[in-house]
C-alpha cells in the first residue's frame, strides 16, 4: 500500500497528558498537510511543510501543538497538555509540488481526551 | 459569513436518482475545485478536481462550477447505495494556497 499512512488509528488519553502522532505521507510527495475534523465539520487547515520547512501554520495551532517534519519524509504532530476541546480526528495528507492542491488524504488519527 | 458553505443534510434519496450537491463560497479568489467523499470514520477521498468555471464529468460523475454565481455542484448519476457517504467541497485561490473545505453533505441512497 504506497498510500497516506497515520498511526495510532485510535488514541485514548487523560486530560493533560501528552500525545503524538506519526504521519508517512506517499512516498515521492514532498509536501504534507496536518488537518483537524470534528464531528460534523468539515477538515480544517493546521499547518503543511514543503520538504522538512514549516511553510504555514494556522492560528488553530495553539502553542500545545507542535509539528516536525525533520527529514522531509515522515511528520510527526505533538499535542502537550491535552484538553478535551482537542479531541478530533486529525488527518495528514500529502502532495507533489507541481500538483499543489491536489492532495491525498490518510484515514485519520483519532483523538479522545476524557 | 463562512467562505465556504454547503448544507450537511442529512439528504436521502432513492436508489437509481440523480444526486444534486452544491456549494457557495464567498472569496472569488477561488480558482481550485475540489470534492472529496468521505465514509465514516475514514479519511477524505478524492472524486473530483476542477481549475475555474466549466464542466467535468468522470463516470458517473459530473462536476459544474460557475464562478459568475460563486457555486459549485456534484451530479451522482444512476446513484447506488454504495454513493451513501458525506460529500466535501473543496477549494483554494492558487496551486500553493491552503485549502478550505466545506462541511459537508451527509447522503443516503436508499435501495
Amino acid at each position: 500500500d504506497t498510500g497516506v499512512s497515520q498511526d495510532p488509528r485510535h488514541k485514548i488519553t487523560k486530560r493533560g497528558q501528552n500525545v503524538t502522532f506519526r504521519c508517512d505521507p506517499i512516498s515521492e510527495h514532498n509536501r504534507l498537510y496536518w488537518y483537524r475534523q470534528t464531528l460534523g465539520q468539515g477538515p480544517e487547515f493546521l499547518t503543511y511543510f514543503q520538504n522538512e520547512a514549516q511553510l504555514e501554520k494556522s492560528r488553530l495551532l495553539s502553542d500545545r501543538f507542535s509539528a516536525e517534519r525533520p527529514k522531509g519524509s515522515f511528520s510527526t504532530l505533538e499535542i502537550q497538555r491535552t484538553e478535551q476541546g482537542d479531541s478530533a480526528m486529525y488527518l495528514c495528507a500529502s502532495s507533489e509540488v507541481v500538483s499543489g492542491n491536489t492532495i491525498y488524504f490518510g484515514e485519520g488519527s483519532w483523538l479522545t481526551v476524557v | 459569513q463562512k467562505e465556504v458553505e454547503q448544507d450537511p443534510g442529512p439528504l436521502s434519496v432513492p436508489e437509481g436518482a440523480i444526486v444534486s450537491l452544491n456549494c457557495t463560497y464567498s472569496n472569488s479568489a477561488f480558482q481550485y475545485f475540489m470534492w472529496y467523499r468521505q465514509y465514516s470514520r475514514k479519511g477524505p477521498e478524492l472524486l473530483m478536481y476542477t481549475y475555474s468555471s466549466g464542466n467535468k464529468e468522470d463516470g458517473r460523475f459530473t462536476a459544474q462550477v460557475d464562478k459568475s454565481s460563486k457555486y459549485i455542484s456534484l451530479f451522482i448519476r444512476d446513484s447506488q447505495p454504495s454513493d451513501s457517504a458525506t460529500y466535501l467541497c473543496a477549494m483554494s485561490g492558487g496551486r500553493d494556497d491552503k485549502i478550505i473545505f466545506g462541511k459537508g453533505t451527509r447522503l443516503h441512497i436508499l435501495p
